[in-house]
């Protein structure tokens, strides 16, 4: 299975300020025939089901707001809140689906400073 | 609107059994690939299993490999989970989610969850 690491485990941020979490890939997750990567992202607030917010690393899902935003490519990969605000309290996870058996991030816990 | 919506969980003893289901509604559900996905509380997600959408491929976890069988009825358009020899790590909120109509895509459809607790 690959394993998704992100960094950091909980993060404290000002409001209006950016936001950035980070997750690393065991092996790459980018196909090259389509020169897509396999990653998404999911942001769960407390006693909700995960909504994904992004997918195919980079591109931003329906009625997702703006100041989020994904970049990254093969193994490492990012996720940018750009003007954190309070709706954005969550726990955020990345997922590769690229091989068989999908695999989640351990998560990482957003928090107003 | 698409809607998933998650029943069949409770309280069953260690070695128990249990099946879940999923109804859905509001969308063609016999074309999407589907999933399961559990949370132990205050944990993370973890994907467990999926299936394509006539149920002739099913991938599984290797931690539920061989205790968990996922199926699907595309008439009654709903998802199941039988979960046999049920152990305490299994106590968790048991989501399923939907895919895409193609493999290897994002979940972009969650329903609520169910709980399962497996204690004595």
């Amino acid at each position: 299975d690959i394993v998704m690491t992100q960094s950091p485990d909980s993060l404290a941020v000002s409001l209006g300020e950016r936001a950035t979490i980070n997750c690393k890939s065991g092996q790459s997750v980018l196909y090259t025939s389509n020169n897509k990567n396999y990653l998404g992202w999911y942001q769960q607030k407390p006693g909700q089901p995960p909504k994904l917010l992004i997918s195919w690393a980079s591109t931003r899902e329906s009625g997702v707001p703006d100041r989020f935003s994904g970049s990254g490519s093969g193994t490492d990969f990012t996720l940018t809140i750009s003007s954190l605000q309070a709706e954005d309290v969550a726990v955020y996870y990345c997922q590769q689906y690229y091989s068989t058996s999908y695999t989640f991030g351990q998560g990482t816990k957003l928090e107003i400073k | 609107e698409v809607q998933l919506v998650e029943s069949g969980g409770g309280l069953v003893q260690p070695g128990g059994s249990l099946r879940l289901s999923c109804a859905t509604s509001g969308f063609t559900f016999s074309s999407y690939w589907m999933h399961w996905v559990r949370q132990v509380p205050g944990k993370g997600l973890v994907w467990l299993s999926r299936m394509n959408s006539d149920g002739s491929r099913k991938i599984y976890a290797d931690s539920v490999k061989g205790r968990f069988t996922i199926s699907r009825d595309n008439a009654k358009n709903t998802l199941y989970l039988q979960m046999t020899s049920l152990r305490d790590e299994d106590t968790a909120m048991y989501y399923c989610a939907r895919s895409s109509m193609s493999d290897n895509t994002a979940c972009g459809s969650w329903g609520q969850g169910t709980l399962v607790t497996v204690s004595s």
